[in-house]
């Protein structure tokens, strides 16, 4: 089983719609979770971090279940520019050591 | 400017070529580490180091190795290709200061083809 399990999609929305994506985790000690986005062939780029109490930014909410060891992102209004893959980000070691498990992503296609 | 750069960005090379990716930041970070990146496997850890004394490997970190030659660059070396080293590698920084976050800043990539 891997680490950090995400469905690959692709996810095809239309503009406008409300879209979810969730993440599991094997690891019960995982400390940290992000959600990173990445355009094609570009670098990863942080979009939020996850915490425990869950935490919104504009159109985007993230939560985090420990007892059911899974993250998610909602995305609401759907736009075009949020065409692109999600990868969920775990620490499962305290964050001195700086390591990262990297899900393998989630594809995202609004269209209009 | 670009707060960390690859060189180079595209690179084809062949079987048993000896190949150094170069990795620059100018975000004034400790914490640097080397990714690939293959399809349907996510990113993965290659290696990594917190100063420029540090190094350590990774996941994946057979068939390469690193040089920490400043705080500032961290290069990537494969020493002799093979043709499963084809990947989109990602360099990446990290803060490790007192309001780390663990936010890591990627590279714009090198692709790398080895034939």
């Amino acid at each position: 089983r891997k680490e950090v399990e995400q469905d690959p999609g692709p996810f095809n929305v239309p503009e406008g719609a409300t879209v979810a994506f969730n993440c599991t985790y094997s690891n019960s000690a995982s400390q940290s979770f992000f959600w990173y986005r990445q355009d094609c062939r570009k670098e990863p780029k942080l979009l939020m971090s996850v915490y425990s109490s869950g935490n919104e930014d504009g159109r985007f909410t993230a939560q985090l279940n420990r007892a059911s060891q899974y993250i998610s992102l909602l995305i609401r209004d759907s736009k075009l520019s949020d065409s692109a893959t999600y990868l969920c980000v775990v620490i499962q070691i305290p964050s001195n050591t700086g390591k990262l498990i990297f899900g393998q992503g989630t594809t995202l296609q609004v269209k209009p | 400017d670009a707060d960390v750069t690859q060189t180079p960005r595209n690179r084809i090379t062949k079987t048993g070529k000896r190949i150094m990716l170069e990795c620059s930041q100018t975000k004034g970070h400790d914490r640097m580490y080397w990714y690939r990146q293959d399809p349907g496997l996510g990113l993965r850890l290659i290696y990594y180091s917190f100063d420029v004394k540090d190094i350590n490997k990774g996941e994946i970190s057979d068939g390469y190795s690193v040089s920490r030659q400043a705080q500032a660059k961290f290069s990537l070396s494969l020493e002799s290709a093979i043709p499963n080293q084809t990947a989109l590698y990602f360099c990446a920084t990290s803060d490790a200061g007192p309001t780390n976050t663990d936010t890591q800043y990627f590279g714009p990539g090198t692709r790398l083809t080895v034939l």
